[in-house]
């Protein structure tokens, strides 16, 4: 089945500065990638997706890119903010299209 | 109006001792989810239904058993509670099957003593 590895497992970063998170799947035929973004306590919310025929995204300071070939994608956080402080989680689709595998989780700390 | 609404959002009970957590969403989806959050904040699927026809169950204990009686509700009972079960179940919804947006549930905390 699908695997997700993410990294990495913590990141700090300085108010305004960039951050990257990493993850690779196994599952050649994913089709779909999405991140999610947790807050303490809360539920994990969507924060943004891209699919397997675009190369890269983006929604004002957040983006995704997507290496088909490499299996592996990213999302890059810029001009972080305190409130962007959150565990954030990648996901790959796995074969068929109906199972979400999410990777292990980051925990994003952006200090003022 | 809460999209994906769970209750309870709290359960603290003894090992040995059988509990359910009930799961309904408004927003008119096809698929719901059973998602579990351990202490690491791993988040692994458990259980799918599409159109209340069970379509993923993992490799989890068959003490859990969901069950969806219509395609707005989806819930998960759990028989022989023990230590490790101890998590947080998050209910999930999806427009279709095919992967799309999943919608979560504010999550219901469950402590095994």
């Amino acid at each position: 089945g699908e695997n997700v590895e993410q990294h990495p497992s913590t990141l700090s970063v300085q108010e305004g500065d960039s951050a990257v998170i990493k993850c690779t799947y196994s599952d050649s035929a994913s089709n779909y990638f999405p991140w999610y973004k947790q807050e303490l306590g809360k539920r994990p919310q969507l924060i943004i997706d891209i699919r397997s025929n675009v190369g890269e995204k983006k929604d004002q300071r957040i983006a995704v890119t997507l290496n088909k070939t490499a299996k592996h994608f990213s999302l890059h956080i810029t001009e972080t903010q305190p409130e962007d402080s959150a565990v954030y989680f990648c996901a790959a689709s796995g074969r068929g299209g109906n199972k979400l595998v999410f990777g292990a989780g980051t925990i994003l700390r952006v200090k003022s | 109006d809460t999209a994906v609404s769970q209750t309870p959002k709290y359960l603290v009970t003894q090992m040995g001792n059988d509990k359910s957590i009930k799961c309904e969403q408004n927003l008119g989806h096809d698929t719901m989810y059973w998602y579990k959050q351990d202490s690491k904040k791993f988040l692994k699927i458990m259980f799918s239904y599409n159109n209340k026809e069970l379509i993923i169950n993992e490799t989890v204990p068959n003490r859990f058993s969901p069950k969806s009686p219509d395609k707005a509700h989806l819930n998960l009972h759990i028989n022989s509670l023990e230590l490790g079960d101890s998590a947080v179940y998050f209910c999930a919804s999806s427009f279709s099957q095919n992967t799309g947006e999943l919608f979560f549930g504010e999550g219901s905390r469950l402590t095994v003593l």
